[in-house]
């Protein structure tokens, strides 16, 4: 059974500290990895991807990918309360895209 | 650039009656890819189509069913409803040919059925 799996949380954050989002996955030859945010009651949003080990940066986003250690996780640099919401992990592998069940972020002002 | 559009955006059903989804992919995207997500399941994937063709296909039942058409726009079809299909069904495309490329969901359509 390829697993995909999240701390549901709540997390929950100051204002302006760093949120970190973990997830592991258990499909050993997983190719692409990707975070979405899904705000409650709207679809999910694409908001990172990365397919090599190592760290990928965009803004406030880090995306870190540790293939050995099957860990993927989302780093939120200077969290705002607009960050609060659902974070989506999914794993890709051979035509399987799997999700895991989400981690909720709350960014207390 | 328009992004990816379904219809309708909420359907109520009852038992044993069948339904059909529209999705429309961001233009020029050949990808398009059906999930479910319930709060007890998550997000599920139901199947994936590119250039009119099935390539993929989620652990689902035969009920559901789905196609693509020439402009890429796609229908997902569910047959003898119950009531556990009531759920989100979110539609999601892609330009990437060899499918890892990232994907760009819809709105979703909320189907209840009763």
């Amino acid at each position: 059974q390829k697993e995909v799996e999240q701390n549901s949380g709540p997390l929950s954050v100051p204002e302006g500290a760093i949120a970190s989002l973990n997830c592991t996955y258990s499909d050993r030859g997983s190719q692409s990895f990707f975070w979405y945010r899904q705000y409650s009651g709207k679809s999910p949003e694409l908001i990172m991807f990365i397919y090599s080990n190592g760290d990928k940066e965009d803004g406030r986003f880090t995306a870190q990918l540790n293939k050995a250690s099957q860990y993927v996780s989302l780093l939120i640099r200077d969290s705002q309360p607009s960050d609060s919401a659902t974070y989506l992990c999914a794993v890709y592998n051979n035509n399987d895209m799997r999700f895991g069940a989400g981690t909720r972020l709350t960014v207390k002002p | 650039k328009a992004g990816v559009t379904q219809t309708p955006r909420y359907l109520i059903k009852t038992r044993g009656q069948q339904v059909t989804l529209s999705c429309s992919p961001i233009s020029g995207h050949r990808s398009v890819s059906w999930y479910q997500q319930t709060p007890g399941q998550g997000l599920q994937f139901l199947f994936e189509y590119f250039s009119e063709t099935q390539r993929n296909k989620g652990n689902f039942p035969g009920r559901f069913s789905g196609r693509q058409f020439s402009n890429s726009r796609s229908e997902m079809n569910v047959s003898t409803l119950e009531l556990g299909d009531s759920a989100l069904y979110l539609c999601a495309s892609s330009s990437n040919m060899d499918y890892l490329g990232e994907q760009y969901f819809g709105p979703g359509t909320r189907l209840t059925v009763t």
